[in-house]
């Protein structure tokens, strides 16, 4: 069964560095997202991506977050000078059209910012 | 503002009874509503959707059932079985976003 794939599976970095998180969704899907779900709270939405733009994006992403799919399969999400309450799991998903097709998630990357 | 909410953070249930999980929302916008599970270490699996214009729907031990009027959803698992020990998170939408709004999850436990 296809796959969103993303890496690393734990990232752990200094507080003020730059992340890099990727991800590789299933290969005929259109739309790319990004949640994150911090410990033991619900999972939030951050970004959709369609069309090689933003789609929509939540009040979290802000300024210090960005994302890129620089070639045809990857799509990343760069978070600038993390901070400590960045530390989450971070959800990548694909849908193939609408959202009425639910999401194929990504098993995460864990994020913990020291 | 939590748009979409799950009021019990777990729940134990026998193998092969029912497990009803329930979700309330707030948003009379929201138009669709689907059913996650996720266990540890991974990331959610979409298990099942209603939209609005429907009040039920089934696929094989799982029924959602949508209650427009009390904005309320709920899961129904029969029998359940030790494999459906998970985390369940409801997630609704509504028309013109991309994004879906989730709630806290309930964590089900099974036991043999």
């Amino acid at each position: 069964e296809p796959e969103v794939t993303q890496t690393p599976s734990h990232q752990v970095t200094q507080m003020g560095q730059e992340v890099i998180l990727r991800c590789v969704p299933i290969s005929n899907h259109l739309y790319f997202y990004w949640y994150r779900q911090i410990l033991g709270q619900k999972v939030e939405f951050l970004v959709s991506f369609y069309n090689n733009e933003i789609s929509e994006k939540s009040e979290i992403f802000d300024d210090q977050f960005s994302v890129e799919r620089p070639d045809g399969s990857n799509f990343t999400l760069k978070i600038r000078s993390t901070k400590l309450e960045d530390s989450a799991m971070y959800f990548c998903a694909s849908s193939e059209r609408t959202l009425s097709d639910g999401y194929t998630f990504g098993s995460g990357t864990r994020l913990t910012v020291v | 503002d939590q748009q979409v909410k799950q009021n019990s953070p777990s729940l134990s249930v026998q193998e092969g009874r029912i497990s009803i999980l329930n979700c309330d929302y707030t948003n009379s916008m929201f138009d669709y509503f689907l059913w996650y599970k996720k266990y540890p270490a991974e990331g959610p699996t979409f298990l099942i959707s209603i939209s609005s214009i429907k009040d039920k729907n089934e696929d094989g031990r799982f029924t959602v059932f949508l209650n427009k009027s009390a904005k309320h959803l709920s899961l129904h698992i029969v029998p359940s079985q030790p494999g459906d020990s998970a985390v369940y998170f409801c997630a609704a939408t509504r028309p013109q976003t991309y994004k879906y709004i989730f709630g806290t999850g309930t964590r089900l436990k099974v036991l043999a």
